[in-house]
């Protein structure tokens, strides 16, 4: 059974890089099947896509965060990161990593679908 | 960017009844090439990651209850719990991916009257 852990730091101080590591555990992060993830959810509000990575590197992200993100792909480790700079209070959520699903036609330019399974999340505070 | 919105922000049921949850697209997420709808439902209990209940806005994932089902077309879509059992207390999101940036709804709140 696939599961996905985050981890990484719980505090980063204003103005500084958010770097977090999801560690993939029964399953290949190789596959050509599906994409990988980040999604935050800020304390009691809703759910937002951060971007997501194929196998191969290529990235997607969402273009209110694409200026400070970078999710980068390690299949050697099984693992994938994510980097988040010039942080605000704003950015302070429980962040997840997940598997999306490849579909077949996709949105314009990706075949990112449904996420499944998702990480049990960590919180991340930004405050000095 | 498509936009997600749901009806109500909350609703408590009673056990056994039906709640009904409705989330509306600002765009149609039906790909006229395959005929699907690029729309997913969650629930989230509290202190848990979302789970996956539903996927092409009716396809039911592989081990959920069949008391969950999901429908609806092109704007409008709705997720439907025909007996609310005490373990379905939980928050409800919809998420569209027909278009990035991917987009979730705010989530709609169950609980038991």
């Amino acid at each position: 059974q696939l599961q996905l852990q985050e981890s990484g730091p719980g505090l980063v101080k204003p103005s500084e890089t958010l770097s977090l590591t999801c560690t993939v555990s029964g399953g290949s992060i190789s596959s050509s099947d599906y994409y990988w993830g980040w999604m935050r959810q800020p304390p009691g509000k809703g759910l937002e896509w951060i971007g997501s990575i194929y196998y191969s590197g290529t990235t997607y992200y969402n273009p209110s965060l694409k200026s400070r993100v970078s999710i980068s792909i390690d299949t050697s480790k099984n693992q994938f990161s994510l980097k988040l700079n010039s942080v605000t209070a704003a950015d302070t959520a429980v962040y997840y990593c997940a598997r999306p699903i490849v579909v077949v036609p996709g949105a314009l330019g990706n075949r990112i679908g449904w996420f499944d399974p998702w990480g049990q999340g960590t919180l991340v505070t930004v405050s000095s | 960017d498509i936009v997600l919105t749901q009806s109500p922000d909350s609703l408590a049921v009673s056990l056994g009844e039906r709640a009904t949850i409705n989330c509306k697209s600002s765009q149609s997420v039906l790909h006229s090439s395959n005929n699907k709808n690029y729309l997913a439902w969650y629930q989230q209990k509290p202190g848990q990651p979302p789970k996956l209940l539903i996927y092409w806005a009716s396809t039911r994932e592989s081990g959920v209850p069949d008391r969950f089902s999901g429908s609806g077309s092109g704007t409008d879509f709705t997720l439907t719990i025909s007996s609310l059992q005490a373990e379905d207390v939980a928050v409800y999101h919809c998420h569209q991916y027909y278009s990035s940036p991917f987009t979730f709804g705010p989530g709609t709140k169950v609980d038991i009257k």
